[in-house]
């Protein structure tokens, strides 16, 4: 299956961490996106992680992949007003092409 | 650097009339693309993606086509919309394998009503 399945909604208080849950079925995934749409726009690269890293680290933002279970994970520390969105995972392949599978996307909302 | 244009930005067209959104990029050369639609709080919706000039493949049969005139011009049309058409439509476009990492970088989006 093609499948990247995420949680729809979370809501967290603003100065609280965010984390938000990802899994997908493809085991030969290459490489595993997060992107952040704002109201109206379209989405922007967060971040990326390569298969055969456990976890990166940018900023706030921290991904971990556990690959046994096909999960990943976007943890944003202290959440801010701004970081209100929908958040979509995504996993690409290399089988002879290059296609990317979006997850429907997890609407954060941040309460002040 | 890399950029990608998109118009317009809202579209309000009435049911039966034809349908032209175009999309460009710059600063790069034989660029994947692609064109997604996203109804109301609802996931992305891949529609279209092209590897080349005049390459096109369709992911979901419809009521909408798609060309590729020119390496860096996608265009998204529609003989007659329907009142199903409406939604948030995204131009995107990907670097060759050797960069996959880069992911996809998206246009800003038209909004398309049909009414």
């Amino acid at each position: 299956g093609e499948d990247v399945e995420q949680s729809l909604f979370l809501s967290v208080r603003e100065g609280d961490s965010s984390v938000i849950n990802c899994t997908y079925t493809d085991s030969s995934s290459t490489y595993l996106y997060w992107y952040k749409q704002e109201p109206g726009a379209g989405l922007q690269l967060l971040t990326y992680i390569f298969s055969n890293m456990d976890m990166k680290q940018d900023q706030r933002l921290t991904v971990l992949l556990n690959k046994k279970d096909k999960h990943l994970s976007l943890r944003i520390a202290d959440t801010q007003t701004g970081d209100s969105a929908i958040y979509f995972c995504a996993e690409s392949r290399e089988t002879g092409g290059f296609k990317t599978i979006f997850g429907a996307g997890t609407r954060l909302f941040v309460k002040a | 650097s890399q950029t990608i244009h998109q118009w317009p930005a809202t579209l309000v067209q009435p049911v039966g009339s034809p349908l032209s959104l175009e999309c460009t990029v710059e600063g790069t050369s034989n660029p994947n693309l692609y064109w997604y639609r996203q109804a109301a709080g609802r996931g992305l919706q891949l529609l279209f993606y092209s590897v080349g000039i005049g390459q096109i493949s369709s992911e979901v049969p419809q009521n909408l086509s798609a060309s590729r005139p020119q390496d860096r011009q996608f265009i998204l049309s529609s003989k007659k919309l329907l009142l199903s058409d409406s939604g948030f439509y995204l131009c995107a476009w990907s670097p060759p394998l050797d960069r996959v990492w880069q992911g996809y970088t998206f246009g800003s989006g038209t909004r398309l009503t049909v009414v």
